[in-house]
């Protein structure tokens, strides 16, 4: 079992739609967790940190369930520039960051 | 002026060739790693570094190397090449309890 999993998508859904991304995690020490956004054949850029009480940035909410090991992702009212690759990660207590497979989302005019 | 460089951007080499693959940071970061990435299998840790006198292996640190030479490089050496190290490859930086920054990434072919 990898460490850290992804839903395998892809995900397409029509501008306007809320889609969800759900990420788990093995290690209980996991210390820190954020989800990036990877364009095609480009690098991850933080899309951002994912914090115990949950946290929102605009149309993007990410929350964190510890007891269960999973972090999630919602966008809302999705726009075609959302289309990507989203990566959560981890970082554990070596300060090692582990990375999710990925799941890839097209949003469809 | 972008935080984190990587050169080249593009390489292709062959078989047996040895090859080296340069990341530089102006984010005056200790902690410095390099991935590869392979579709479907997304990002691997191949080592890490937390400053210039310690370097550690990744998951898939087999065929090769690496050198910090300075807190703001660091640099990954493919000994000998081979074609299944094909990939896209990936420096990044972290600072203590931050996120990662990554290079633009290097984008290599043995043939």
């Amino acid at each position: 079992r990898k460490e850290v999993e992804q839903d395998p998508g892809p995900f397409n859904v029509p501008e306007g739609a809320t889609v969800a991304f759900n990420c788990t995690y093995s290690n209980s020490a996991s210390q820190s967790f954020f989800w990036y956004r990877q364009d095609c054949r480009k690098e991850p850029k933080l899309l951002m940190s994912v914090y115990s009480s949950g946290n929102e940035d605009g149309r993007f909410t990410a929350q964190l369930n510890r007891a269960s090991q999973y972090i999630s992702l919602l966008i809302r009212d999705s726009k075609l520039s959302d289309s990507a690759t989203y990566l959560c990660a981890v970082r554990n207590y070596g300060q090692n960051f582990v990375f999710g497979p990925g799941t890839r989302l097209s949003v469809l005019p | 002026d972008a935080d984190v460089t990587q050169t080249p951007r593009n390489r292709i080499t062959k078989t047996g060739k040895r090859i080296m693959l340069e990341c530089s940071q102006t984010k005056g970061h200790d902690r410095m790693y390099w991935y590869r990435q392979d579709p479907g299998l997304g990002l691997r840790l191949i080592y890490y570094s937390f400053d210039v006198k310690d370097i550690n292996k990744g998951e898939i640190s087999d065929g090769y190397s690496v050198s910090r030479q300075a807190q703001a490089k660091f640099s990954l050496s493919l000994e000998s090449a081979i074609p299944n190290q094909t990939a896209l490859y990936f420096c990044a930086t972290a600072a203590l309890r931050d996120e990662q920054f990554f290079g633009p990434g290097t984008r290599l072919t043995v043939l």
